[in-house]
This record gives C-alpha cells, structure tokens and sequence, in this order.
C-alpha cells in the first residue's frame, strides 16, 4: 500500500512568488493535515481539511491556503513568499472512522525562498 | 487554544541508559495521544494511546497515558545511537468523526556511544 506522498521534493522560489505543494493521502484516508517545520523548530499547524472541507487553520496569515480534491489529494498554496517561508513542508493523512486517529506523514517538501 | 508541551527540549545520553520522554496537554476535548519519532524528514507513527488502550508496548519502547494528570510518558530502554531522534507528541482533538492533531515542538534525544 502506498503512503503519503509530496511533490516537489524540493522547491527553491524568490521571495514574491507563489509556490504550490502537493499531497495525496494514503487510499482510504479522508483527512489531510499540513504542517510547517522552520529548521531547528518544532511541527507547526498550518491547516486541516476533512471530506474536502476545511476543518480549521493554524496562525498563519491568508497567504497561506489550501484545498482538498473530491479524490482527497491536498494542495498548500502560499502567496507572497518571504524568506521566512523557508522550511519543510509536512503533509499527514488519517482515517476518520471508528474514531482512529493515527496519522501518517510523507516526506515533505523541503521550500527555500531566497 | 489547545496546548501540548513536551520535556525536556532535548537529552545526551549513553548508549544503553534508559530515558522517560515528558508529554503534557491541555485540550478542549481528549480523544487520543500519539507519539511519533522524527528523524529525517517524515515523523514515523510509534504508538497511539487513548481512554481505552492508556499503555502501549513495542520492544524496548513503551508509552503509558495518564488521563488524570493530563500527560504521557515515552520509556526507552537500553538505548541505541538508532533512537537518536526527535519525538513528537501529538494529541487529537475530536471534532464530528475527525480529529484536530496538535504537537508538541519534541525532545531532541541524542545516544552516544
């Protein structure tokens, strides 16, 4: 079975421009999570969507933005790049049934802004 | 808001001792606690704890969840250079039939030889 998985695994913009990630969660799983991790920092919560919803949204400014596909793929949307944008971008999945919650990450997209 | 801490921030220890993780949660609504052990890139899945399953098992690895106090401990004995990692603690959040996940920022275990 296959996990999660992001594209790009890297992705280098100038600050200004938009970059778009992409996520498509383990089959099964309707649940899609993106977190920012800043080198040296911990997991920080961008966004959650659920039945292509979205569910609720960390403390990021509306640069940051997404959406979920009726196939349950994701995309992260960030406008207006800074340099602080710079980190690694996690994807997670998890089924929502029977009141599961375990989630599963992919192996991120790594964005530099320069 | 909710909130998840976890100690200590980080840990030099030698190989084969044993070290206790620290997680600690303040939620609107507990469904689960999950621990997760971060190498590289993606956080791997170690266990999840919940009101009906408070203590978990796998190897020389072991979590136990205290609902009353509000906290989980990782247990890992004999410890190898391969757990050097960061673990992440994460609490879902019930809402409908999902969850909200939120973690903790880890501790940072380094083993030495």
């Amino acid at each position: 079975e296959a996990g999660v998985t992001q594209s790009p695994t890297h992705l280098i913009k100038t600050r200004g421009q938009q970059a778009t990630l992409r996520c498509s969660p383990i089959s099964g799983h309707t649940s899609v999570y993106w977190y920012q991790q800043a080198l040296g920092l911990g997991l920080q919560f961008l966004l959650w969507y659920d039945e292509g919803e979205e569910r609720n949204r960390g403390n990021f400014p509306p640069r940051f933005s997404g959406r979920q596909f009726p196939n349950y793929s994701s995309e992260l949307n960030v406008n207006a790049l800074e340099l602080e944008d710079s980190a690694l971008y996690l994807c997670a999945s998890s089924f929502t049934g029977e009141g599961r919650t375990e989630a599963f990450f992919g192996q991120g997209t790594r964005l530099t802004v320069v | 808001e909710d909130k998840v801490v976890q100690s200590p921030l980080s840990l030099v220890v030698h190989e084969g001792d044993t070290v206790t993780l620290n997680c600690s949660y303040e939620v609107t609504n507990f469904r689960s606690l999950l621990w997760y052990k971060q190498e590289k890139k993606a956080p791997t899945f170690l266990f999840m704890l919940t009101s009906s399953g408070i203590e978990k098992k796998s190897g020389r690895l072991s979590s136990i969840l205290d609902k009353k106090e509000l906290s989980s401990i990782l247990n890992i004995t004999a410890t190898q250079t391969g757990d050097s990692a960061i673990y992440l603690c994460a609490v879902g959040n019930p809402t409908g039939t999902a969850s909200k996940l939120t973690f903790g920022t880890g501790t940072r275990l380094q083993v030495t030889l």
